[in-house]
């Protein structure tokens, strides 16, 4: 069952515009949430991420939005940059004594158009 | 600063053929994790290892196994490849949960592997 869920496996937005990719997950023990950029061929990279005891976490061109009553959380990048074309996937954390285990939604790939 | 070190960064191999794929952590990391991206796929997560245990295990094929050992590197071994045993394989590690969790994982980057 997936944990985490993107339900836009898309976007495309105008250069400059803001691009907003979504994510919804299920467990309330998830108390850590990160976002990650994917090119082809490439590892995920880490690109911000947000604790449970925030709403709202900010690093440059790129804001996460947490509404913890609803369980969702929004990757906000403006402005939106050719470069930032890539897949996103976000990713959610329960805390373990027996290791860091996330768990990734299935990605949304992001076109932003010159 | 160190990175998450995988090799080879390519392999071809014959159908039936065994494969091992190593993953060497950033240093005092604990965990390691083996993700599995086929092609126009998403990654699928196959396996991790905690402190040289397995921790969790994903939709890791019966043909393939892993270890964690002593010093926290890791090796997936693949036997009787097949075709579809094609793809990118990516490994990652994280940190103690003491450490925290604002950095997730961080992932190598990549083998890929094609069996012919």
């Amino acid at each position: 069952d997936q944990q985490v869920k993107q339900n836009s496996p898309s976007l495309s937005v105008q250069e400059g515009r803001i691009s907003i990719l979504n994510c919804d997950y299920t467990n309330s023990m998830f108390d850590y949430f990160l976002w990650y950029k994917k090119y082809p061929a490439e590892g995920p990279t880490f690109l911000i991420s947000i604790s449970s005891i925030k709403d709202k976490n900010e690093d440059g061109r790129f804001t996460v939005f947490l509404n913890k009553s609803a369980k969702h959380l929004s990757l906000h990048i403006v402005p939106s940059q050719p470069g930032d074309s890539a897949v996103y996937f976000c990713a959610a954390s329960a805390f373990s004594f027996t290791g860091n285990q996330f768990y990734f939604g299935t990605g949304t790939s992001l076109t932003v158009i010159p | 600063a160190a990175g998450v070190i995988q090799s080879p960064r390519h392999l071809i191999k014959e159908k039936r053929e065994t494969a091992t794929l190593k993953c060497y952590p950033i240093p005092r990391h604990d965990t390691v994790y083996w993700y599995q991206q086929g092609p126009g796929q998403d990654p699928q997560f196959l396996i991790s290892f905690y402190e040289k245990m397995q921790s969790d295990k994903g939709s890791i094929p019966d043909r393939f196994s892993a270890q964690q050992f002593s010093d926290y590197h890791s090796e997936l071994n693949m036997s009787s490849l097949e075709l579809g045993d094609s793809a990118l394989y990516f490994c990652a590690s994280s940190p103690p949960a003491w450490e925290g969790r604002a950095y997730g994982y961080t992932f190598g980057s990549g083998t890929r592997l094609t069996v012919v």
